[in-house]
């Protein structure tokens, strides 16, 4: 069966710092891969989605950056965070009929 | 223009009786499929029902279908029998391709519904 983890599960960062968010996906090969971003009380937002290694496409410019080093593997970073950069982040992996998400991660940056 | 509009900021529904949550959508892809996702206060996503925009038939899953409208392009979900652990929000997405990356498709999703559901 397919999987998808994410951590970790809370992070708390002071401004300034850098970010890294983990994700990776068992069970499937050369998924969709997506980053979505849930503020406080909103819908999702499309951040970053991948379709192949080292293939991405950013829906948002900002102070985010994706990277796929691995087939499996989908890592959000950033270099210095904004206090805007607080919320709710989701990995998400699609085939066709469905799309599943991993935990999330909530960060909130100080 | 929005993609995806669910009108519903909020909704209460008492225990037992049916509720339907509204989505309508805009897209010019022929071909698209339309997602209901429940989020709990835990924050995880869980995947409802899905229907394609070819599919005849509209989708139901257990307590869950989906009143797909294609000519007025509305994705309603319909929960029978509410329960008190159906109290969440609740996402209505739309995959369609992504022109900006061949090849690829990308998921929109609404602003949510906050269903109550009340003892």
């Amino acid at each position: 069966s397919q999987t998808i983890h994410q951590w970790p599960a809370t992070l708390v960062q002071p401004v300034g710092s850098p970010l890294s968010l983990e994700c990776t996906v068992e069970g499937t090969s050369n998924p969709n891969l997506y980053w979505y971003r849930q503020a406080a009380g909103r819908g999702l937002q499309l951040l970053f989605y991948s379709v192949g290694i080292g293939q991405i496409s950013s829906e948002v410019p900002q102070n985010l950056s994706a990277s796929r080093p691995q087939d499996r593997q989908f890592i959000l970073s950033s270099k210095k965070l904004l206090l805007s950069d607080s919320g709710f982040y989701l990995c998400a992996w699609r085939r066709v009929g469905e799309a599943f998400f991993g935990q999330g991660t909530r960060l909130t940056v100080v | 223009a929005q993609k995806i509009t669910q009108t519903q900021p909020g909704m209460f529904v008492q225990e037992k009786e049916a509720v339907t949550l509204d989505c309508t959508y805009d897209t010019s892809d022929p071909s698209y499929g339309l997602f209901w996702y429940k989020q709990p206060s835990s924050g995880e996503m869980i995947f409802l029902i899905y229907q394609g925009s070819y599919d005849q038939q509209n989708a139901t899953e257990g307590r869950y279908s989906l009143n797909f409208q294609k000519a007025r392009k509305s994705a309603n979900l319909v929960i029978s029998a509410s329960q008190l652990g159906d109290s969440a929000m609740y996402f209505c997405a739309m995959r369609e391709l992504a022109y900006s990356g061949a090849g690829s498709y990308q998921l929109t999703f609404g602003k949510g519904t906050k269903l109550s559901v009340i003892p």
